[in-house]
């Protein structure tokens, strides 16, 4: 089965460049998640998707926003990048109540 | 005060060894608890999953719950140096879907 795919692996920006990232969920999970991997902050939950609809964000500014699609793949979108957006974006899929399982990320670099 | 703590350590453990990990928290809405180990460069990978309070084992690993002093752990077994990794705990409230995690503590297991 395979697991949870996340693209591109790596992205260098500069600060008030916008990025896409992009995710595919474990097939048969509906729920999307996006969590920031930043250093010395751990991970926080930045957006949930079920079904196509965002169901919940963490506390980020609104210009981290997102989508679901269909077929259940997401995008995470970031406008106007900022030094500190620095990090590794994860994203986890799940099926109802059970467990998330994590991809692999996307490290960002803005310089 | 972070809703979840953990120790970030490191953490070093001769091969064999029975390892100690451990979360307190503060939300007595979390109900359910997971452990996931992280390697360089990749995703959480899910270890354990538990709801209730009590012990769940797996192989070399056990995940213990105690709801009424808000702590869990994690013990590691027969310590191996392909434990070596970073071990998170994550716990997420009844009807919601977003997990609250620890910093990570950092593990490595010396031949």
């Amino acid at each position: 089965e395979a697991g949870v795919t996340q693209s591109p692996t790596h992205l260098i920006k500069t600060r008030g460049q916008q990025v896409t990232l992009r995710c595919s969920p474990i097939s048969g999970h509906t729920s999307v998640y996006w969590y920031q991997q930043a250093l010395g902050l751990g991970l926080q939950f930045l957006l949930w998707y079920d079904e196509g609809e965002e169901r919940n964000r963490g506390n980020f500014p609104p210009r981290f926003s997102g989508r679901q699609f269909p077929n259940y793949s997401s995008e995470l979108n970031v406008n106007a990048l900022e030094l500190e957006d620095s990090a590794l974006y994860l994203c986890a899929s799940s099926f109802g109540e059970q467990p998330q399982h994590f991809g692999d990320g996307t490290r960002l670099s803005i310089l | 005060q972070k809703e979840v703590e953990q120790d970030p350590g490191p953490l070093s453990v001769p091969e064999g060894a029975i390892v100690s990990l451990n979360c307190t928290y503060s939300n007595s809405a979390f109900q359910y608890f997971m452990w996931y180990r992280q390697y360089s460069r990749k995703g959480p990978e899910l270890l354990m999953y538990t709801y209730s309070s009590g012990n769940k084992e797996d192989g070399r690993f056990t995940a213990q719950v105690d709801k009424s002093s808000k702590y869990i752990s994690l013990f590691i077994r027969d310590s191996q140096p392909s434990d070596s990794a970073t071990y998170l705990c994550a716990m997420i409230e009844t009807g919601a879907n977003n997990l609250f995690f620890g910093t990570g503590t950092r593990l490595t297991v010396i031949p």
